[in-house]
């Protein structure tokens, strides 16, 4: 089956650095990938969606300034949570979906676990 | 607002009995899926029904989906204890005037499978 790798998974990182989080797609091409927010017992939070080459969409409420997504390639997204503060740490996890034909599941990274100081 | 509701929020049984979760949801889907996470990980797909499907199976996973309540129910026979992880329901809102393809998750129910 598909496979999307995310890393790093476990990050801890003093208040006011900067971290980045990857997410490949490493056997298909991704069309869109989605970045997602889960706190302790909680659902997830849809965050932004990312296409290849054009700039994410975010849903309400996520700082596009805080949050920044690159999708520089049909295999690659990022997420860079600038200027982390303590309220920042989470649970982030990526999806994908691929390219072509008529698909409706998502393939996801194993998560990152952010921790802020 | 969460499109769609696990129930029961946790469910703990023996090894070896059925695990049956609900899942409610609020507007027309195109399909509904069911996830599942163990601890600190991500999402796996399980299995996914369409809205015009009424029962679908895999291997010990039976789901149904009435879309006149607009809720399916996730039933896992025989349980094991590697069966222990959190189950997310999940709608695709696509083709029903949503927009491009989105997918909401619920909130989840925890299954314990006791050895």
């Amino acid at each position: 089956g598909a496979v999307v790798s995310q890393h790093p998974s476990r990050v801890i990182c003093k208040s006011g650095t900067s971290v980045k989080i990857e997410c490949r797609s490493l056997d298909f091409q991704a069309t869109t990938m989605f970045w997602y927010r889960q706190f302790p017992k909680q659902s997830l939070m849809l965050m932004a969606t990312s296409n290849e080459g054009s700039k994410a969409t975010y849903e309400q409420g996520v700082e596009k300034d805080k949050f920044l997504i690159n999708h520089a390639s049909l295999t690659l997204s990022t997420l860079t949570v600038t200027s982390a503060h303590p309220e920042d740490s989470s649970f982030y996890i990526c999806s994908a979906r691929a390219l072509g034909g008529y698909n409706e599941k998502l393939f996801f990274g194993s998560g990152t676990q952010l921790s802020v100081l | 607002s969460q499109q769609g509701e696990e129930d029961p929020q946790a469910l703990s049984i023996q090894e070896g009995e059925n695990a049956t979760m609900n899942c409610s949801y609020k507007t027309s889907i195109n399909n509904l899926q069911w996830y599942r996470q163990n601890s600190g990980r991500g999402l796996v797909h399980l299995i996914l029904i369409r809205s015009n499907e009424r029962e679908k199976h895999s291997g010990r996973l039976r789901v149904t989906l009435d879309t006149s309540k607009k809720s399916s129910s996730l039933l896992i026979t025989a349980s094991r204890a590697a069966d222990t992880a959190s189950y997310f329901c999940a709608t695709d809102l696509s083709y029903s005037g949503a927009g491009s393809y989105q997918l909401t998750f619920g909130k989840g129910t925890k299954l314990s499978v006791i050895p």
